[in-house]
Order: structure tokens, then sequence, then C-alpha cells
């Protein structure tokens, strides 16, 4: 069983479309973040939740909004993308106030 | 080997040497410092932390060895087999602020066979 999934693996959409990433653990934990990892391998959290409240928003564009429906799931909406989004982005959980965090296999989107 | 761990470095070593990956923090405020290791195609994965009033601690086959004096950070993996390939990236945390864990640039390794 997966601990941390998140679907689409990879995406590949125009400019100005909206689009969605979902993520789901089964581990049980309080805290969800979303990651943007760039082509130089940098990792930069985005947002934190934990129990489906935001905790950290870190000066990411209003464009991107993130939704938790439960303390499972931490989905990832971007409206109006641009070609600067292109990135991997990963979502991970941990317990709270844990040190290890658990990631996802990553979501690959290339914006055209 | 060794490597700072401040742009995107590659450190080769050879199959069985010892490799040290170095790393420099910012946030003397952190509770812990924690090592991940990322493959090629996945996520990172933890390796080991260490708390802030520690200095050394050790797991299997690797120690992470911490220098507040200096905010420096160096993972040491002992008897590198070609698994060990990946990308490596410390990361800093602050359990009482929102677990906001933050990484540094990583270092490439690759072992040679």
């Amino acid at each position: 069983d997966t601990a941390v999934s998140q679907t689409p693996k990879y995406l590949v959409t125009q400019m100005g479309n909206d689009k969605s990433i979902k993520c789901e653990q089964n581990l049980g934990h309080d805290t969800m973040y979303w990651y943007k990892q760039d082509s130089k391998k940098f990792l930069k959290i985005m947002f934190s939740y934990n129990n489906k409240e935001l905790i950290i928003n870190e000066t990411v564009p209003n464009r991107f909004s993130p939704k938790s429906p439960d303390k499972a799931h931490l989905n990832l909406h971007i409206n109006s993308l641009e070609l600067g989004d292109s990135a991997v982005y990963f979502c991970a959980s941990s317990q709270n106030r844990g040190t290890e965090a658990f990631f996802g296999q990553g979501t690959r989107l290339t914006v055209v | 080997g060794e490597s700072v761990g401040l742009h995107l470095p590659t450190l080769s070593v050879q199959e069985g040497d010892n490799s040290i990956i170095n790393c420099a923090y910012s946030n003397s405020a952190s509770d812990y410092f924690i090592w991940y290791k990322q493959e090629s195609g996945k996520g990172p994965q933890f390796i080991i932390d260490i708390r802030s009033n520690m200095d050394k601690r050790q797991g299997q086959r690797v120690t992470v060895l911490l220098n507040k004096t200096v905010k420096h950070l160096s993972l040491q993996i002992a008897a590198t087999q070609p698994g060990d390939s990946a990308v490596y990236f410390c990361a800093e945390i602050l359990t009482g602020g929102g677990n906001k864990l933050t990484f540094g640039t990583g270092t490439q390794l690759k072992v040679e066979l």
C-alpha cells in the first residue's frame, strides 16, 4: 500500500489552463504539505495543513489554492498556468511536530 | 570524498569508500536537523535526524554530525554502495513553527564501481 499517493504523475498542459493535483495519505498523519522542486532540484515548501487547517502559506501566488477536505487529503488547484509553474510538485505528510515527512512520488507539471 | 551542498555539486566516490556530505544551515532556532535521500524519479526519503542539543547521532552505516558553532551539518556514509547513489538534502525543522521543513540545496552522490 502506498503511504502518500498523488495523481497524476505527469501533467502536460497549455498556458492559461487550470489544473488540479490530488494527494492522499493513509498514514493517519495530522500534517500535510505541498513542495515545489525546480529544475535545479531545489525543494521549497508551498503550503502546510494541520488537521485541515492552513498553517503555512509561503508567499505562493493566489493562482495556487490548496484544499483539504479531510486530514487524509490535500489537493492543489492551479489557475491560469504559466510557464514558470513547470516543476515537480511533491505532496508529503508527517505527524504533528514529527521530523519524518513521507513524500509522494511527485507530479511533473510541464506548461507549454 | 567531501562536498558542500550549496549549489548542486556532485560527489563521486568509489564503492566501499566512505562518503561525507556537508551542509550549512541558517536558522539557529531549528529544533532538529535532518538528512533526506532522493533517488531519481522518486520523492525524498528520510534517512536520519539529530536534535539540536546533540552533536552526533549514528544509524545503520550513517552518522550525522552537528556543529552549531559554525552552523554546519554533515552526513557520513560508511562503505558506500551503488544503491547510495542519489541526491542528498539536509533540512531543518522548527517543530513549534507549524512543522516547517526547510531544505538546503542538494548534493548528488555518484558511486563508481
